[in-house]
């Protein structure tokens, strides 16, 4: 069974601050991890995908991948309002395979 | 940029009856994924296409089949309608398996399907 476990939050972050939001998998077959981010009601947006281990930046955006802990983070630079949504990490083995999420991370940036 | 679209946006039905949902990929882009949103849920997948065939199967019910067209648009097919069936369903699209950075999905913006 694949599993992508999430803190579910809230997680609370002023603004103009660092967000740090993690993220777990059980499936060692997992080569591909994403992280998209929800507003309520509307469809997933894509932030970052990373492949390898260590780190990918894309503007405020950095992605964090461990294959050894298993382990996926997602840090969000200079925190803006706007940022408030849920953050949802997922894994899938590559292909044209579906994803696995995590059941989502709200997060609240606090003016 | 060209998104994924998906048509209708909303979608009323009653039980038992049956719903066809559809979805068009970017263009050039030839893997389509179905999932499904339930209230408060993480998304879960359905089931994808890889130029036109099956490629990878989901917790899709018995009651769903979808396929994908020659022009890779795909259409969900939902019958026997439950309650339980309503919920946000998503097309992604991927662009070919060559390179990893095909392997990102971008979701269209769902179809709402509300049974009765």
């Amino acid at each position: 069974q694949k599993e992508v476990e999430q803190n579910s939050g809230p997680l609370s972050v002023p603004e103009g601050a660092i967000a740090s939001l993690n993220c777990t998998y059980s499936d060692r077959g997992s080569q591909s991890f994403f992280w998209y981010r929800q507003y309520s009601g509307k469809s997933p947006e894509l932030i970052m995908s990373i492949y390898s281990n260590g780190d990918k930046e894309d503007g405020r955006f950095t992605a964090q991948l461990n294959k050894a802990s298993q382990y996926v983070s997602l840090l969000i630079r200079d925190s803006q309002p706007s940022d408030s949504a849920t953050y949802l990490c997922a894994g899938a083995g590559g292909g044209a395979d579906g994803l696995t999420f995590g059941k989502g991370t709200h997060l609240i940036i606090q003016p | 940029a060209a998104g994924v679209i998906q048509s209708p946006r909303h979608l009323i039905k009653e039980k038992r009856e049956t719903a066809t949902l559809k979805c068009y990929p970017i263009p050039r882009h030839d893997t389509v994924y179905w999932y499904q949103q339930g209230p408060g849920q993480d998304p879960q997948f359905l089931i994808s296409f890889y130029e036109k065939m099956q490629s990878d199967k989901g917790s899709i019910p018995d009651r769903f089949s979808a396929q994908q067209f020659s022009d890779y648009h795909s259409e969900l097919n939902m019958s026997s309608l439950e309650l339980g069936d309503s919920a946000l369903y998503f097309c992604a699209s991927s662009g070919g398996l060559a390179e990893k950075s095909s392997y990102e999905q971008y979701f269209g913006p769902g179809t709402r399907l509300t049974v009765t």
